[in-house]
């Protein structure tokens, strides 16, 4: 089977921008859940999507949003982007079993300048 | 909110020494998990622990869930190179789908 896809995998934005991710989760995984990496937080759970519902939320502001499609693939959005928002967002899928083990993608670097 | 914390942060080994990284919290957990991070990829899933007390093996990696089911233990036998990255717990709550992850332990084998 083919692994979680993440695009673009590398994104230079500007203060005040917006930015979409993409992430294709692995064939049958109906469960995509996002995370942000940075050196000083560590990984920080954003939300979790099931059935192109939201399930979960992380503390995170508003200007975090995120979606599913009825194939399972996720965009997250990014709105008037700040200099703190420059980190590693990694997606990650699961299958609805229980034990939400996740599956990662390669991420997506953002640079936020 | 529910905390864990990893230690120790840091760990430089030469190759063929044993090590034991330690992911502790107040809190209670379903589950556990450990990951192991390479540079420039997404964390890759080594192990869960389900039960309180319960030890895994996955060759030389040793994995134990506490009792109470509020910290584990990775232990690696005879480090070898390609044993370096950064390790990762997450537990997961009683409610709801989210992993809460440790800081991460940040492994480097020496040949």
């Amino acid at each position: 089977k083919a692994g979680v896809t993440q695009t673009p995998r590398y994104l230079i934005k500007t203060r005040g921008q917006q930015v979409t991710l993409s992430c294709s989760p692995i064939s049958g995984h109906r469960s995509v859940s996002w995370y942000q990496q940075t050196p000083g937080q560590g990984l920080q759970f954003l939300f979790e999507y099931f059935s192109e519902t939201q399930r979960n939320k992380g503390n995170f502001p508003g200007r975090f949003s995120g979606r599913q499609f009825s194939n399972s693939r996720s965009e997250m959005n990014v709105s008037t982007l700040e200099l703190g928002d420059s980190a590693l967002y990694l997606c990650a899928s699961s299958i609805w079993d229980g034990l939400y083990e996740q599956y990662f993608g390669p991420g997506t670097r953002l640079t936020v300048t | 909110t529910q905390l864990l914390e990893q230690s120790p942060q840091f760990l430089s080994i030469q190759e063929g020494e044993n090590l034991t990284v330690y992911c502790n919290s107040s809190s209670v957990f379903s589950s556990l998990q450990w990951y192991r991070q390479e540079p420039g990829e997404g964390p890759v899933l080594l192990v869960t622990v389900v039960t309180g007390g319960e030890v895994k093996k996955l060759k030389r990696l040793t994995f134990q869930f506490g009792d109470a089911r509020k910290d584990s233990s990775l232990h690696i036998t005879a480090a070898q190179p390609g044993d370096t990255g950064l390790y990762l717990c997450a537990g997961r709550g009683n409610a709801g789908n989210m992993l809460t992850f440790g800081g991460g332990t940040r492994l480097m084998v020496k040949p």
